[in-house]
């Protein structure tokens, strides 16, 4: 496996459900994220984790939380969604926030539907 | 706030050339990027632009101006595989890339 493996791609849910995203990273990066990617909206940073610690998060409601056991996985752990956070969830992953270019690796997301 | 500004569509024909624009207001620069994304896939890093210029990579340039809030995204010899959306993003901190909502590109024969 390389590059930012997401699971699982496709999740519908209801509204009283719990379930949870997995993202894992092949890079050796340090950093890792959840975006939000709604049709024709910028993506939303909604966390970041740098060395495993929580570093930004966005404003995010509590019915998402997230988690990263280790510099290689993140977890988004869903409950009571509402059916305004259907959308696309992307991780990534990046080498260093805080030199060069940062540039970030994605995932190729989990299609989210809450009914 | 963040505002990043770019076209919702932009179609062109097999060969052409196309320039997608990107404005920017932002609280801080680091660095503006161009990402591309084919429906269903992640989105693919193109190009990093932190100084005012032009940037070549083969048939994708990228161009910055700082004092204008401003840059171009310009994809020469299109084609078809170019039909995607293209993503301009801001970083403005550390960790923090604020995203545009994107200009999809649909490449005609």
């Amino acid at each position: 496996e390389t590059g930012v493996t997401q699971t699982p791609r496709h999740l519908v849910m209801g509204m009283t459900n719990k379930k949870s995203l997995k993202c894992e990273q092949h890079l050796g990066h340090n950093a890792m994220y959840w975006y939000k990617q709604s049709a024709k909206k910028p993506l939303e940073l909604m966390f970041v984790y740098s060395l495993e610690e929580r570093v930004e998060n966005n404003s995010v409601p509590s019915r998402f939380s997230p988690e990263c056991p280790n510099s290689s996985h993140l977890f988004l752990h869903l409950h009571t969604l509402q059916p305004e956070d259907s959308a696309l969830y992307l991780c990534a992953s990046s080498q260093d926030p805080s030199s060069g270019a940062n540039v970030l690796t994605f995932g190729a997301g989990s299609r989210l539907t809450v009914l | 706030g963040q505002n990043i500004d770019q076209p919702t569509e932009m179609t062109a024909t097999e060969g052409a050339i196309v320039q997608i624009n990107c404005t920017y207001q932002t609280s801080g620069f680091n660095g503006l990027f161009w990402y591309q994304q084919h429906a269903g896939e992640a989105p693919t890093f193109l190009s990093y632009n932190v100084l005012d210029g032009l940037e070549e990579k083969g048939r994708f340039s990228s161009f910055l101006s700082r004092s204008k809030g401003y840059s171009y995204l310009l994809l020469k010899e299109l084609q078809m595989k170019d039909s995607a959306s293209y993503l301009c993003a801001v970083r403005d901190g550390d960790y923090k890339l604020s995203f545009g909502a994107g200009t999809t590109v649909t490449v005609r024969a």
